[in-house]
């Protein structure tokens, strides 16, 4: 079935610095979705993509829909002690069987 | 628009006893996915049901059991719990098959 491989799992930044996280697959997405989970949470929806090539901004988180719609990827700029958290990448199944697809998140620590 | 609202947040058993978790999704949504997340573990798929049908299920015994109500409602049944059954289990809502997924809060629960 359908794949999605986050990378890193976990990084460790400063905070003030910026952070990148991607996420692929072998397969292509139609949308891509970025969710952050706090710690005991649910997840929260942060950035849907909808076409390939797609920039998406949401205050400090960038995200894009990459061109062969197997990648895309998340930057968060000036990075701050709340942003501390799993990220997901996540996306509709091509399949018929609409299911959800999440990668296995990475999971960003911000050194004070 | 209220969220989706899982109940209750917490919660305590023994090995041996049931558990019935409860998900309200957000009004106007008609699938409901829930979802086990144990640490490591990122987010494993039970089931997902859409106009009180189950559409997909996920690789989990079947003491994992749910359904959902024609208010969109749906709970999630765990028999004979087991130790390993302690985790965070999460609902999400979405507006139909093929749009993006809310979560809730989650619903903790420990084994003992």
């Amino acid at each position: 079935g359908q794949q999605l491989n986050q990378s890193p799992q976990s990084m460790f930044i400063q905070e003030g610095e910026d952070v990148s996280m991607n996420c692929t697959s072998s397969s292509i997405f139609n949308t891509w979705l970025w969710y952050k989970q706090d710690p005991g949470e649910g997840p929260v929806l942060l950035i849907a993509l909808y076409k390939a090539g797609e920039l998406t901004s949401n205050g400090r988180l960038t995200a894009q829909f990459g061109i062969t719609r197997k990648d895309s990827f998340l930057n968060i700029s000036a990075s701050i002690p709340s942003d501390v958290g799993i990220y997901f990448c996540a996306g509709p199944s091509m399949n018929r069987d609409d299911k959800i697809i999440f990668g296995k998140g990475t999971r960003l620590h911000i050194l004070p | 628009k209220a969220g989706v609202t899982q109940t209750p947040r917490y919660l305590i058993k023994t090995r041996g006893q049931q558990v019935t978790l409860s998900c309200s999704p957000i009004s106007g949504h008609r699938s409901v996915s829930w979802y086990q997340q144990t640490p490591g573990q990122g987010l494993q798929f039970l089931f997902e049901y859409f106009s009180e049908t189950q559409r997909n299920k996920g690789n989990f015994p079947g003491r994992f059991s749910g359904r959902q109500f024609s208010n969109s409602r749906s709970e999630m049944n765990v028999s004979t719990l087991e130790l390993g059954d302690s985790a965070l289990y999460l609902c999400a809502s979405k507006r139909t098959v093929n749009t993006e997924a809310f979560f809730g809060q989650g619903t903790r629960l420990t084994v003992v």
